[in-house]
């Protein structure tokens, strides 16, 4: 069957770094989708990645490596802001998205 | 530039009662339309998705349903709401099937 696996929750300190990791088992890949979603507000866009590598964008990052069936997201200079829930997202070979069930990040000050 | 409009925001509805949320997309044509639904803890599932007018797929077998009566218009109805049907709406779209989604601003359904 498919799957995508993240943590549940996450606690990181202001200013900081911290990584949200996510694998995934899907049938056919059609890359990986990351997205930032504050409580009761829709998803937004954060990163895709389809080739292995990483995928820099500002403060935040995206990794891929496609033979392991990993992703993660890297937020540098933690904010307040950056509290939120993170989506990983796969796409597999009918391009439809198997999302995991989000990693809510918690800032402290 | 593209927007995309859902309402209405919340919904507080008895079991037993009809439902409808609508959706639309400006600035753009054709779009690949979608509602998903997402329960706390979950994640994100899709209910129904369309390529074009007239042009629905269910992923999901249950009381709801959705339309698409304008290429840029889609709508969710149920014509009796069960209390599993509680739970916070995303309408989105993207370009086309490969690339990423925009979302509307989601309506949160209360069935009491």
């Amino acid at each position: 069957g498919q799957n995508i696996d993240q943590p549940t929750e996450m606690t990181a300190t202001e200013g900081a770094i911290v990584q949200i990791n996510c694998t995934y088992q899907t049938s056919g890949f059609n890359g990986l989708f990351w997205y930032q979603q504050h409580a009761g507000e829709a998803p937004t866009f954060l990163s895709y990645n389809v080739l292995d590598g990483l995928e820099e964008k500002g403060r935040f990052s995206s990794f891929l490596s496609r033979s392991k069936g990993y992703s993660y997201l890297l937020l540098k200079e933690l904010q307040m802001k950056d509290s939120a829930s993170y989506l990983c997202a796969a796409m597999d070979s009918n391009y439809q998205l198997i999302w995991g069930a989000g990693t809510k990040l918690i800032i402290k000050p | 530039s593209q927007t995309i409009h859902q309402w209405p925001a919340t919904l507080v509805q008895p079991v037993g009662s009809p439902l409808s949320l609508e959706c639309t997309v400006e600035g753009t044509s054709n779009p690949n339309l979608y509602w998903y639904r997402q329960a706390a803890g979950r994640g994100l599932q899709l209910l129904f998705y369309s390529v074009g007018i007239g042009q629905i797929s269910s992923e999901v077998p249950q009381n709801l349903s959705a339309s698409r009566p304008q290429d840029r218009q889609f709508i969710l109805s149920s014509k009796k709401l069960l209390l599993s049907d509680s739970g916070f709406y995303l309408c989105a779209w993207s370009p086309t099937e490969n690339e990423k989604l925009f979302f509307g601003s989601g309506t949160q359904l209360s069935v009491l």
